[in-house]
């Protein structure tokens, strides 16, 4: 079946614009996961959904970043004010929510900020 | 900070088994060994878990101590395609935020 998705696969931007990253998780997950790679690094959480609630935003670096998930299934993370240091590769990953199912990445956006 | 120390590289020649360790001395009872690799330009794929006992499926093999203080991941015939970051991580379950470490660099030679 399909697997997680994320759109666009590369984002350039400028300092200051503003962006969102689509996620599609797989049908019926009802947790999701945002993380955030810079290069050379591990994944780094940043906020995880259990259905349409924001179960934990710890990650979160500042307030210019925040995500959605309206309808309990796609996710857009919204960037503003873009920094140089937001260019990363934004990785998306949705579980079950149930025992002690594992996570399915999607390929991730690459957002680079020129 | 990941809870887990990794080898930053290895290497393997292909066909032989790959036998990938890490230590997690302050594991908690209820907390689980999960592995993932990352293929270049690729998101992470999920291998394996455990708690306590040996685990296996088609991919690999997973091997914890009886003190689970460490485990080793082992990919029985490597392959060049097998070649990645392997990442070893502790977590309550797989629904809960993981915490990457840096991984092992896995080359796989031919």
């Amino acid at each position: 079946g399909a697997g997680v998705s994320q759109t666009p696969s590369n984002k350039v931007t400028e300092k200051g614009k503003y962006v969102e990253l689509r996620c599609d998780p797989i049908s019926g997950h009802t947790a999701l996961y945002w993380y955030r790679q810079s290069l050379g690094q591990g994944p780094e959480f940043l906020i995880y959904f259990q259905g349409t609630g924001a179960a934990d935003d710890s990650g979160l670096p500042n307030d210019r970043f925040f995500a959605v998930r309206p309808e309990g299934s796609v996710s857009t993370l919204k960037i503003q004010r873009t920094e140089r240091g937001d260019s990363a590769v934004y990785l998306c990953a949705s579980s079950s929510g149930l025992g002690t199912d594992t996570q399915y990445f999607g390929p991730g956006t690459r957002l680079t900020v020129l | 900070d990941a809870k887990t120390t990794q080898p930053p590289s290895m290497d393997c020649a292909e066909g032989r088994a790959a036998n990938l360790p890490c230590n997690h001395s302050t594991i908690s009872g209820n907390e689980y060994v999960y592995w993932y690799r990352q293929i270049h330009s690729q998101g992470p794929q999920y291998i394996i878990h455990g708690l306590k006992n040996n685990e296996t499926n088609e991919m690999a093999s997973l091997i914890i101590t009886e003190d689970r203080k460490s485990s080793t991941l082992i990919l029985p015939h490597a392959t060049l395609r097998d070649t990645a970051v392997y990442y070893c991580i502790v977590s309550y379950s797989g629904n809960t935020p993981l915490v990457f470490g840096k991984g092992t660099r896995l080359s796989v030679i031919a």
